[in-house]
C-alpha cells in the first residue's frame, strides 16, 4: 500500500462550474477526513467520515460542498458552482480507529478563474 | 476556541546548527500534539506526536518535541540542522477522546543554508 492518493492533482476550472475531488484512503483505515489549506494558513478540518457515515461537518463546509464515502473505502468531495474563493488546497487524510494519526494525501489544488 | 500557534512565520538556520520550531496550543482537555512536514506540492508527512508520558518525543529523521503543559508548549528540535530539512513545518493538536478534528498551527518556513 502506497498511502492516501488523491485525483486529480491539479484543476483549473471557470467560476459557476462543479468539481469533483476523489480520495483513495490507506485500505485498512475506516476513518477519512478532508481539509482545506490555503496559501499561508495550516490545514482546515472540513469533514469526517467513519466508515460510511459522515460523522461531523465543519461550518466551513457551505451548501454548495457535498462529500461521500458510500462505500466506506474511496470518498468525493464535490463543490457545485464554484467561486474564486474556493481556490485552494484539498486536503484527504485516513486513519484507523484507535490511532490517532492521520496519514496525508498530496492534495487536489484547485484554481478557480 | 480552540487554537494552535506558531508564533514564527519563518526560522533561518545554517547546516550543522541546532534548530527550534516554536508552537503553543490552547486546547480543552489533555491534547493530543502533532508535528507535520510539507515538502513543496506534497501532502503533510507525519514527523512525531505526544500522547502522554516522557516530555521529550523522539521522531523521524532525527527530530525530537518537547512538551511543557504549564507553558502549553510543544516545540519542535533538532540538534544538527540539514539543508534537507528545509520545508513548511506544522504543529497540530487534537482533544483527547475526540481524534475527529485536527487544530492546525499556520505552519513555520525553515530554511537551512549551508
Amino acid at each position: 500500500d502506497t498511502g492516501v492518493s488523491q485525483d486529480p492533482r491539479h484543476k483549473i476550472t471557470k467560476r459557476g462550474q462543479n468539481v469533483t475531488f476523489r480520495c483513495d484512503p490507506i485500505s485498512e483505515h475506516n476513518r477519512l477526513y478532508w481539509y482545506r489549506q490555503t496559501l499561508g494558513q495550516g490545514p482546515e478540518f472540513l469533514t469526517y467520515f467513519q466508515n460510511e457515515a459522515q460523522l461531523e461537518k465543519s461550518r466551513l463546509l457551505s451548501d454548495r460542498f457535498s462529500a461521500e464515502r458510500p462505500k466506506g473505502s474511496f470518498s468525493t468531495l464535490e463543490i457545485q458552482r464554484t467561486e474564486q474563493g474556493d481556490s485552494a488546497m484539498y486536503l484527504c487524510a485516513s486513519s484507523l480507529q484507535g490511532f490517532e494519526t492521520q496519514y496525508f494525501g498530496p492534495g487536489t489544488r484547485l484554481l478557480v478563474l | 476556541a480552540q487554537s494552535v500557534a506558531q508564533p514564527e512565520d519563518q526560522v533561518n538556520v545554517a547546516e550543522g546548527n541546532p534548530l527550534t520550531v516554536k508552537c503553543t496550543y490552547s486546547v480543552s482537555g489533555n491534547p493530543y500534539l502533532f508535528w507535520y512536514v510539507q515538502y513543496p506540492n506534497r501532502g503533510l508527512q507525519f514527523l512525531l506526536k505526544y500522547i502522554t508520558g516522557d516530555n521529550l518525543v523522539k521522531g523521524s529523521y532525527g527530530f525530537e518535541a518537547e512538551f511543557n503543559k504549564s507553558q502549553t508548549s510543544f516545540h519542535l528540535k533538532k540538534p544538527s540542522a540539514l539543508v534537507s530539512d528545509s520545508a513548511l513545518y506544522f504543529c497540530a493538536a487534537v482533544k483527547g477522546g475526540n481524534f475527529n478534528k485536527f487544530y492546525f498551527g499556520s505552519g513555520t518556513k525553515l530554511n537551512v543554508k549551508p
